[in-house]
């Protein structure tokens, strides 16, 4: 079956600009994680979904940020007046559940460039 | 900070040598997960080690948890090329679905 896929796979964007990135998670997997990759770093949490609602946005780095799931399926990550700190590969991960006995499958990730 | 520290941050290796790779913290975690990142895709599990001194074999790498389940290794017999990678140690704490990750170590093999 298909995996967890991510659009689109390159931005470019100019300081100040909104955009948005999608993440398809598998289906059937209720969990849905957002990760930020920094060059040189591991993944970092953003926020995670259970169904459609947000169960914990710790990992967003300030109020520019938010993520929605309003079917309990597809996501988008939405970053407002991006700054080019932003520059990074976000990931998108599901899982079958919320425990670490269900494996996060991940996607290739969408690598944004703020300039 | 980061809760997980990988060492070394790179290694490169003739094939056919052995390799060991770390992962430490000073917290306790009640899974660490071991990941292969190739370069423009996301990480892809190879193991998940939950219990105290945990051994686990997957062909010719060997996973360690530690006894106190604060840190672990990564071992690899007779390298080869297709080995090269960058490996991410990651650990969920009791009650915390949230994974910690590591920075990575960069693991190159040469032919």
């Amino acid at each position: 079956g298909a995996g967890v896929s991510q659009t689109p796979s390159n931005k470019v964007t100019e300081k100040g600009k909104y955009v948005e990135l999608r993440c398809d998670p598998i289906s059937g997997h209720t969990a849905l994680y957002w990760y930020r990759q920094s060059l040189g770093q591991g993944p970092e949490f953003l926020i995670y979904f259970q169904g459609t609602g947000a169960a914990d946005d710790s990992g967003l780095p300030n109020d520019r940020f938010f993520a929605v799931r309003p079917e309990g399926s597809v996501s988008t990550l939405k970053i407002q007046r991006t700054e080019r700190g932003d520059s990074a590969v976000y990931l998108c991960a599901s899982s079958l559940g919320n425990r670490g006995s269900y494996e996060q499958y991940f996607g290739p990730g969408t690598r944004l460039t703020v300039t | 900070t980061q809760l997980l520290e990988q060492s070394p941050q790179f290694l490169s290796i003739q094939e056919g040598e052995n390799l060991t790779v770390y992962c430490n913290s000073s917290s306790v975690f009640s899974s660490l997960q071991w990941y292969r990142q190739e370069p423009g895709e996301g990480p892809v599990l190879l193991v998940t080690v939950v219990t105290g001194g945990e051994v686990k074999k997957l062909k010719r790498l060997t996973f360690q948890f530690g006894d106190a389940r604060k840190d672990s290794s990564l071992h690899i017999t007779a390298a080869q090329p297709g080995d090269t990678g960058l490996y991410l140690c990651a650990g969920e704490r009791s009650n915390d679905y949230k994974l910690s990750f590591g920075a990575g170590t960069t693991v190159t093999v040469r032919a």
